[in-house]
């Protein structure tokens, strides 16, 4: 399997614009992760879907963050509009199974992203 | 809700030295502990991990860790550092019934020559 594939790997965008950050989780995997790392917070996890549903958004900033998974091969993290202390590395990570019977966290390369 | 805390920020030690990251967390039940190495630039590589049986965990690259309850503690180690380890360390902790997963602050680890 490739991994999680996370694109693009850089993004550079001006305030006001909207972003879209784009996950492909491996292949089989049930659950998905989007965390933000900046040096100032470390790993934030934003939201994680379980089954493509979403679980716990409590870890997105504000209204301004949305993130959807249309299917159990795809999911998105959008920034709209885009602010310059929304820079940051994004990651995605996938996981399979549920409670006892889970693996661990399987992440991708992040995006890079800078908002000037 | 569960928290990690690694209390060392930096930390530098010579090559062939042992190492030990310290890891602590909060979680009122038992909990799911992992040790991810992330280079720069780079994802997170998970190193090992502590689900439950055998306290000593052993992982890739010579490291190993130990789940201690009483001291709510999950600590790196490593018998000699090769100057490849040089990385940034995370510890993170996730409950038994969801996947809600929480990551320490990091430790990042210089090697001498």
């Amino acid at each position: 399997d490739a991994g999680v594939i996370q694109s693009p790997r850089h993004e550079v965008t001006e305030m006001g614009q909207e972003v879209t950050l784009r996950c492909k989780p491996i292949s089989g995997h049930n659950s998905l992760f989007w965390y933000r790392q900046t040096m100032m917070r470390g790993l934030e996890l934003l939201i994680y879907f379980n089954n493509n549903v979403p679980i716990d958004d409590s870890g997105m900033p504000e209204d301004r963050f949305s993130a959807k998974m249309p299917n159990a091969s795809f999911s998105t993290l959008k920034i709209q509009p885009s602010e310059p202390r929304d820079s940051a590395v994004y990651f995605c990570a996938s996981s399979f199974g549920t409670g006892g019977r889970r693996t661990e966290a399987f992440f991708g390369q992040g995006t890079r992203l800078t908002v000037v | 809700a569960q928290s990690v805390t690694q209390p060392d920020i930096h930390i530098t030690v010579s090559e062939g030295a042992s190492l030990e990251l310290r890891c602590n967390y909060s979680y009122g039940a038992t909990p799911y502990l992992f040790w991810y190495v992330q280079s720069p630039g780079q994802g997170l590589q998970l190193l090992l991990k502590y689900f439950s049986g055998d306290t000593l965990v052993q992982g890739i690259k010579g490291f190993e860790a130990e789940f201690k309850r009483s001291q709510s503690s999950f600590n790196l180690r490593k018998p000699s550092v090769h100057w490849s380890d040089a990385a940034e360390y995370f510890c993170a902790v996730a409950p038994y019934n969801n996947n809600d997963m929480r990551f320490g602050a990091g430790t990042r680890l210089t090697v001498k020559p």
